[in-house]
């Protein structure tokens, strides 16, 4: 089975700049969910979809950050202008449903620099 | 608000040691307690986990129990391999209004194991 697939690996822009995330959940999984993670800290849930909607977004930067799933599939976080603080590793994962004891799988992640 | 407290790393042990990683929620409600594991350069994957009070999680060796009365999840294992040297998170799940369910993690304790 095919696991959770993230691009880029890597991306390095400079302040005020643009950038996208591209996330490709598990087959089937309903549930693709968006986090922050900062060096030294445990991820930050950003965004969570079920299907093509918003389940909760509450601790998303809406200001800068934006999140779309067309079509229930994949899924792309952009982050428009990006800041200093915004560089961390960008992690997706998806669920086959939401519910208390569901198991999230995560991809590798992306790893942004802003400088 | 909700929250998960791991003991700070990293956590140096020689092989076959026995370890132990301290995880404490707090949480209005009961959740679904997890231990992720991300070894480097790869992503977060589900260790274990356990979903109501009592339960215990286990996996490769490794071990917790779902502690309602001190509101602990302690992550455990035997006798460590230079392989299980990653960086280990606990996290909760609990029921949000509207039907959501917002996953919490902990900031992370690094397992470092010597030969």
């Amino acid at each position: 089975e095919a696991g959770v697939a993230q691009s880029p690996r890597y991306k390095i822009i400079e302040k005020r700049q643009s950038v996208a995330f591209w996330c490709n959940p598990i087959s089937g999984h309903a549930t693709l969910y968006w986090y922050q993670q900062i060096l030294g800290q445990g991820p930050k849930l950003l965004i969570q979809f079920q299907n093509n909607g918003v389940v909760d977004d509450s601790q998303l930067p809406k200001d800068r950050f934006s999140a779309e799933r067309l079509k229930g599939v994949d899924s792309t976080l952009k982050i428009q202008p990006a800041k200093l603080e915004d560089s961390a590793v960008y992690l997706c994962a998806s669920s086959l449903v939401v519910g208390g004891g569901t198991e999230a799988f995560f991809g590798q992640g992306t790893r942004l620099t802003v400088v | 608000g909700d929250s998960v407290t791991q003991m700070e790393g990293p956590v140096t042990l020689s092989e076959e040691a026995f370890l132990t990683i301290n995880c404490t929620y707090t949480a209005t409600g009961y959740p679904s307690l997890f231990w992720y594991v991300q070894y480097p350069g790869e992503g977060l994957q589900l260790l274990l986990k356990a979903t109501k009070a009592d339960d215990k999680g286990s996996n490769k060796g490794f071990e917790a129990t779902y502690r309602k009365e001190t509101t602990s999840f302690h992550l455990e294992k035997g006798s460590v391999q230079v392989s299980d040297s990653a960086v280990y998170f606990c996290a909760l799940i609990l029921h949000a209004s509207g039907g959501s369910y917002i996953p919490t993690f902990g900031r992370g304790t690094s397992l470092i194991v010597h030969p």
